[in-house]
């Protein structure tokens, strides 16, 4: 697609339950990135992808979270044993190289942990 | 911490004339200044960056002031429209650094 595009939109869960985000960046883009954002905070830096590899993983708040991107292509953010602290907007974003630093965001997804 | 701060949470202005837009930073660590557009339900859209090594950049109705020594940026557009209204975010970053450290946004609301 011409855009980055997150699933879903939405997702409300309970506490304790296991989460998956899926981000399908913009093709070719071999920078990955993922960003939460909470009410009324701006987006906050998680994780970032060269390739397959998480080149810098030093925004994962603790080891419930875990992100890969297996072909280089789509990613996944998964959240394990959530928490109602985890609520808020997943944000995924991408760009063609590394350091670029001009993100192109999807819409996001919205997760509210009961 | 907040390394970036957009101390006006939100911003009204009549259409026609111009929004001003400011951010600090706290980090000297800082070169490379991005402001990024958010809409309702949509993600954010990059709108026009500055590096360190200059103190102004202009693209169209849009442009970005760098004052490194109060380490304080500004947004200008002029002049205003309806749709500019939206949440603005100041980001900055080491340049070639992958990491964007966003401030919390500021509101505005272009008054027709």
């Amino acid at each position: 697609g011409a855009g980055v595009s997150q699933t879903p939109s939405n997702k409300v869960t309970e506490k304790g339950k296991y989460v998956e985000l899926r981000c399908d960046p913009i093709s070719g883009h071999t920078a990955l990135y993922w960003y939460r954002q909470s009410l009324g905070q701006g987006p906050e830096f998680l994780i970032y992808f060269q390739g397959t590899g998480a080149a810098d993983d030093s925004g994962l708040p603790n080891d419930r979270f875990f992100a890969v991107r297996p072909e280089g292509s789509v990613s996944t953010l998964k959240i394990q044993r959530t928490e109602r602290g985890d609520s808020a907007v997943y944000l995924c974003a991408s760009s063609l190289l590394a350091g670029a630093n001009v993100l192109t965001f999807g819409a996001g997804s919205r997760l509210t942990v009961l | 911490d907040q390394q970036v701060k957009q101390n006006s949470p939100s911003l009204s202005v009549q259409e026609g004339r111009i929004s001003i837009l400011n951010c600090d930073y706290t980090n000297s660590m800082f070169d490379y200044f991005l402001w990024y557009k958010k809409y309702p339900a949509e993600g954010p859209t990059f709108l026009i960056s500055i590096s360190s090594i200059k103190d102004k950049n202009e693209d169209g109705r849009f442009t970005v002031f760098l004052n490194k020594s109060a380490k304080h940026l500004s947004l200008h557009i002029v002049p205003s429209q309806p749709g500019d209204s939206a949440v603005y975010f100041c980001a900055a970053t080491p340049e070639g650094n992958e990491k964007l450290t966003f401030g919390t946004g500021t509101r505005l609301t272009i008054i027709p």
